[in-house]
């Protein structure tokens, strides 16, 4: 079974903090991704990583960054932390495959910005 | 643009049959997903179409239609565990998902 797993369920933090998440799986998979969750919105893309120290943008990358130094893990970093940026976080991954792989997720972060 | 839509709720009765309708417009086609997702828990995959036509999985089956944008998923004999938000994703290129804002669907007893 892939398992995703994500370092917290719940965060809560004050405005400015600077803010780890952490995504580690275990399948040895080459993508690996970031989205945020919001009612009515639906799930957007953050960022996303090919392949070790490789990262791209996605639809919504202001205000956050990555980190992917091993294979397995992946980092979302909120530089300084704002109310609007409260939210649940979901971690994906998948094999590289020809682009249509499916995606695997973790069970979420919900994070809470005071 | 890429957009993507889906009915945000449903609701229907325990052993009852209900469609969830997904039509989309983007850029490129590369396949479409759908995925169910529990209060508060993980999406998890419950099927993929990339041709045209129906895919049946047991109680499960998603029909696509390229030519139209459209897809759904079917689901029989509803059971009360069936009550969670159903997403519909495309993949218009390579590894990016877009996804709809996904459907609420309840099951009454």
């Amino acid at each position: 079974d892939v398992k995703v797993t994500q370092s917290s369920r719940y965060l809560v933090k004050r405005t400015g903090e600077k803010v780890f998440l952490e995504c580690v799986q275990d399948m040895d998979h080459e993508n690996m991704f970031w989205y945020r969750q919001d009612p009515g919105l639906g799930l957007r893309l953050i960022y996303f990583s090919y392949d070790v120290k490789m990262k791209e943008k996605g639809d919504i990358p202001e205000g956050y960054s990555v980190s992917r130094e091993k294979k397995e893990r992946f980092s979302l970093i909120l530089e300084s932390a704002s109310t609007n940026q409260t939210s649940m976080y979901l971690c994906a991954s998948s094999f590289a495959g020809f682009g249509q792989e499916t995606q695997y997720f973790g069970p979420g972060t919900r994070l809470l910005v005071l | 643009g890429q957009n993507i839509d889906q009915p945000t709720e449903m609701t229907a009765t325990e052993g009852a049959i209900v469609q969830i309708n997904c039509t989309y417009q983007t850029s490129g086609f590369n396949g479409l997903f759908w995925y169910q997702q529990h209060a508060g828990e993980a999406p998890t995959f419950l099927s993929y179409n990339v041709l045209d036509g129906l895919e049946e999985k047991g109680r499960f089956s998603s029909f696509l239609s390229r030519s139209k944008g459209y897809s759904y998923l079917l689901l029989k004999e509803l059971q009360m565990k069936d009550s969670a938000s159903y997403l519909c994703a495309v993949i218009p290129g390579t590894y990016k998902y877009i996804f709809g804002t996904g459907t609420r669907l309840k099951v009454l007893a």
